[in-house]
């Protein structure tokens, strides 16, 4: 497809479960962002790829998550033994530049519920 | 503190008439970027309009302009001749220094264009 694909769209887990969060780019992109977008807030910086590498992973909550973009395409977003606290929508966006701010292009998010 | 405030949660205007969704940003970095974002009920970002702290002009693009007063750290976007397609969440964002990877989002401001 011509943009960013995210799935996947919604989904729903127990408690304590593991789940993968999956990021299609758009061909070509080599710099790769996660957000998550809790109720009632704006997108908060998770991690930033550039390539295969995580250039900054900063904004990773705790040691439950974990992304991997093994071969600068496609990126999971793992998640171990999720938490209410958990629920929120994943966004992911990819720029050919590295620029985040004006060259990027988003994905329609994965709605995570942990229930 | 926060980085970013926008102080409408929501905004009810007639289409047609001019909107201005209010954006105050607090940083002390003299390089920094500021944006807005559109986010449909879809959900996907949609990038809309930039201004640099070093552009000496407001930021214009179609109906959209952002009216950037430094002094004051506030950066309002104007969308004029509103349509029913404005309907959305809104979001102002800034980079700060030259990161490329990072941007802070405010809380949003829900606008509903009432025909």
């Amino acid at each position: 497809g011509a943009g960013v694909s995210q799935t996947p769209s919604n989904k729903v887990t127990e408690k304590g479960k593991y789940v993968e969060l999956r990021c299609d780019p758009i061909s070509g992109h080599t710099a790769l962002y996660w957000y998550r977008q809790s109720l009632g807030q704006g997108p908060e910086f998770l991690i930033y790829f550039q390539g295969t590498g995580a250039a900054d992973d900063s904004g990773l909550p705790n040691d439950r998550f974990f992304a991997v973009r093994p071969e600068g395409s496609v990126s999971t977003l793992k998640i171990q033994r999720t938490e209410r606290g958990d629920s929120a929508v994943y966004l992911c966006a990819s720029s050919s530049t590295g620029f985040l701010g004006t060259e990027a292009f988003f994905g329609q998010g994965t709605r995570l519920t942990v229930v | 503190a926060q980085k970013i405030t926008q102080t409408q949660p929501g905004m009810f205007v007639q289409e047609k008439e001019a909107v201005t969704l209010d954006c105050t940003y607090d940083t002390s970095d003299p390089s920094y970027g500021l944006f807005w974002y559109k986010q449909p009920s879809s959900g996907e970002m949609i990038f809309l309009i930039y201004q640099g702290s070093y552009d000496q002009q407001n930021a214009t693009e179609g109906r959209y302009s952002l009216n950037f007063q430094k002094a004051r750290k506030s950066a309002n976007l104007v969308i004029s001749a509103s349509q029913l397609g404005d309907s959305a969440m809104y979001f102002c964002a800034m980079r700060e220094g030259n990161r490329d990877d990072k941007i802070i989002f405010g809380k949003g401001t829900r606008l509903h264009i009432l025909p």
